[in-house]
């Protein structure tokens, strides 16, 4: 069975502050996809990022960056000098065969001005 | 048109009324999601429709029917509920149903936030 768990309930930053989200996943399939979504206060869910278990290349979009490593079954989110704006519940999630998506219990991130 | 649309936004009901969520999309997606998201906690999966036919139902009380009238419209019917129905009701779609679809990754909607009086 397929699970994601985010340890982090929540945090609190300052502003500016760098933050990492942590993401641990579980799956027997050999092929996988994993993804972060944001959810601001309003609901919607904002794709942030997917990877694929194949390709364990570091990504950097910007202030955001994700370290995927097979080895630890880990896939971290980092927020370089955090804003006000990065303030939401961000989910890790996991789809692998025909599986849909499965979520985290999501990480509620407050950063103060 | 690369979006989902969930009608409508909010909604108010009674145990006793009988109303419908609605989701369309016009991407071409043959792979149609309803997620339900509790106060607080993650989305969970309540019904999938591939290629208008219902392909995983997680146990979800018969109170809540699902139909999918066309490839870009799916309905999410209610009868009945209870106060601890009071969610948000996400629907997501991805382009093929089964092992691709997670790799052309899913487009949500904003959701309807029910409220059950």
């Amino acid at each position: 069975a397929q699970k994601v768990t985010q340890a982090q309930t929540e945090i609190s930053v300052v502003e500016k502050e760098d933050v990492t989200l942590d993401c641990v996943y579980e799956t027997r399939d050999t092929t996988y996809y994993l993804f972060w979504y944001k959810q601001p206060p309003s609901g919607e869910l904002v794709f942030l990022i997917r990877r694929n278990s194949f390709d364990e290349q570091n990504e950097i979009s910007g202030r955001y960056s994700w370290n995927f490593q097979k080895s630890t079954s880990s896939f971290n989110f980092t927020i370089t000098a955090s804003q006000v704006v990065d303030s939401a519940v961000y989910f890790c999630a996991l789809s692998s065969g025909n599986t849909p998506l499965v979520f985290g219990k999501g990480t509620r991130l407050s950063v103060i001005a | 048109d690369t979006e989902v649309t969930q009608t409508p936004k909010h909604l108010v009901m009674g145990m006793t009324n009988k109303k419908s969520l609605k989701c369309e999309q016009h991407m071409g997606h043959r792979a149609m999601y309803w997620y339900k998201q509790k106060a607080k906690k993650p989305p969970e999966l309540m019904f999938v429709y591939s290629y208008e036919k219902l392909s995983i139902n997680e146990s979800v009380p018969s109170r809540f029917s699902p139909e999918c009238p066309n490839s870009s419209l799916l309905n999410l019917h209610l009868h009945a509920l209870q106060p601890e129905d009071s969610a948000l009701y996400l629907c997501a779609s991805s382009q093929d149903p089964g092992f691709d679809s997670a790799n052309y990754g899913y487009t949500f909607g904003s959701g309807t936030r029910l409220t059950v009086v």
